[in-house]
């Protein structure tokens, strides 16, 4: 069964704060992952994606198979960044499986 | 060019009705999605459509039912409508396995 969990429904930081949202998930293949991004009334969209290994508004994630994880890092909050976080997996199907979501706050 | 668009924006109903969302994407990609987003933000999805034909439908009552016309459109169709089934519902496109989802800006649908 493919599984995604986001541990932290919420959380605040304060602007130039490191912050990482936290994703771990459950596979037993090689899994393909994802963190999508969804600010306030608009539509999800993709910020990153583990395969690309990019670096997407000062994003960054690493898949630690080790440890399924699959953590969204960024060294320096910027208010902008304020939006639900999701982390999704594909696991070999169609079907793109969600975490439910953390809400990150960036204080002024 | 909105790549994924879905009407309407918003759906205010009442209980016992029969409404539909419908989706239309101009990418190409051979499947589409549904996905329903709670009051708790919670994302999940419920069905899946590749080249017209239902390939996921998770459980997701009966009264909710997608219909695909072409390659480029997947509808969905709620019968009966409940308190329950107020949502913002999402519809997506893919194409093929390891790529990622393109979204809607989503239909926000409010039962009273």
């Amino acid at each position: 069964a493919q599984r995604v969990t986001q541990p932290e429904k919420l959380l605040s930081v304060f602007k130039g704060a490191p912050v990482e949202l936290k994703c771990n998930y459950s596979y037993s293949g090689s899994p393909e992952l994802f963190w999508y991004v969804q600010y306030s009334r608009q539509r999800l969209q993709l910020l990153l994606r583990h395969i690309s290994r990019e670096s997407i508004k000062g994003f960054t994630a690493d898949l630690n198979k080790g440890e399924t994880s699959f953590h969204l890092k960024k060294p320096f909050a910027q208010e902008e960044d304020s939006a639900m976080y999701y982390c999704a997996l594909r696991g070999g199907s169609e079907k793109l499986v969600f975490g439910k979501g953390t809400k990150l706050t960036v204080n002024p | 060019d909105t790549a994924v668009s879905q009407t309407p924006k918003y759906l205010v109903t009442q209980m016992g009705n029969d409404k539909s969302i419908k989706c239309e994407q101009n990418l190409g990609h051979d499947t589409m999605y549904w996905y329903k987003q709670d009051s708790k933000k919670f994302l999940k999805i419920m069905f899946s459509y590749n080249n017209k034909e239902l390939i996921i439908n998770e459980t997701v009552p009966n009264r909710f039912s997608p219909k695909s016309p072409d390659k480029a459109h997947l509808n969905l169709h709620i019968n009966s409508l409940e308190l329950g089934d107020s949502a913002v519902y999402f519809c997506a496109t893919g194409q093929g396995l390891n790529t990622e989802a393109f979204f809607g800006q989503g239909t926000r649908l409010t039962v009273v």
